[in-house]
């Protein structure tokens, strides 16, 4: 069965530093989402891309994110200064028509 | 502020019980609605998915859905230790990407042995 794939699976990285988590979706599927799930709080959305581009984003997703596919197979989130709070599980989905496949998730932890 | 609203739980059913997780949402104009089971430290998988007024069935899950009370559930048959998980509901609101979530905060339930 197709998956998501997410890498790597747990990075901890000091405050103020910038991190890449990365995904590669499911070859055929065209929507892309980052998710993510702070330790027993609910699962949020972040951001939804769609032909390249960013298609919507919540108020979570301030200037310190972005997004890319640099290479047509690759999907990545940057968070360019992390802050404490940004401690959290990140999920990676990808969509064809209707349903989703979540990544396994990368474990983020900001000390 | 769209809402999805679930029962913390935690739920507790003997193992073979029937578990009933209930979901209410806010934005009337949701079109999907999904299930989702949640082991800790793991990412969502789906269960189910229901789209319009009625019950549907696969297996021993039951997710039925409510438009006009804006409510969705999800029976389980025959429950089975390996079914303990958080279960989370998720809603496709109105408006804006047609497939971004919005989750509940989940319902743990606990099958017993």
């Amino acid at each position: 069965e197709p998956e998501v794939t997410q890498t790597p699976s747990h990075q901890v990285t000091q405050m103020g530093q910038e991190v890449i988590l990365r995904c590669v979706p499911i070859s055929n599927h065209l929507y892309f989402y980052w998710y993510r799930q702070i330790l027993g709080q609910k699962v949020e959305f972040l951001v939804s891309f769609y032909n390249n581009e960013i298609s919507e984003k919540s108020e979570i997703f301030d200037d310190q994110f972005s997004v890319e596919r640099p290479d047509g197979s690759n999907f990545t989130l940057k968070i360019r200064s992390t802050k404490l709070e940004d401690s959290a599980m990140y999920f990676c989905a990808s969509s064809a028509l209707t349903g989703y496949t979540f990544g396994s998730g990368t474990r983020l932890t900001v000390v | 502020q769209k809402e999805v609203e679930q029962n913390s739980g935690p739920l507790s059913v003997p193992e073979g019980a029937i578990a009933s997780l209930n979901c209410t949402y806010s934005d009337r104009g949701s079109q999907s609605f999904f299930w989702y089971r949640q082991y800790s430290g793991k990412s969502p998988e789906l269960i189910m998915s229901i789209y319009s007024n009625g019950d549907k069935e696969d297996g021993r899950f039951t997710a039925q859905l409510n438009k006009a009370s804006q409510y969705v559930s999800l029976l389980i048959r025959d429950s089975q230790p390996s079914d303990s998980a958080t279960y989370l509901c998720a809603v496709n609101p109105s408006g804006g990407s047609n497939y971004k979530l919005t989750f509940g905060k989940g319902t743990l339930l606990t099958v017993n042995p």
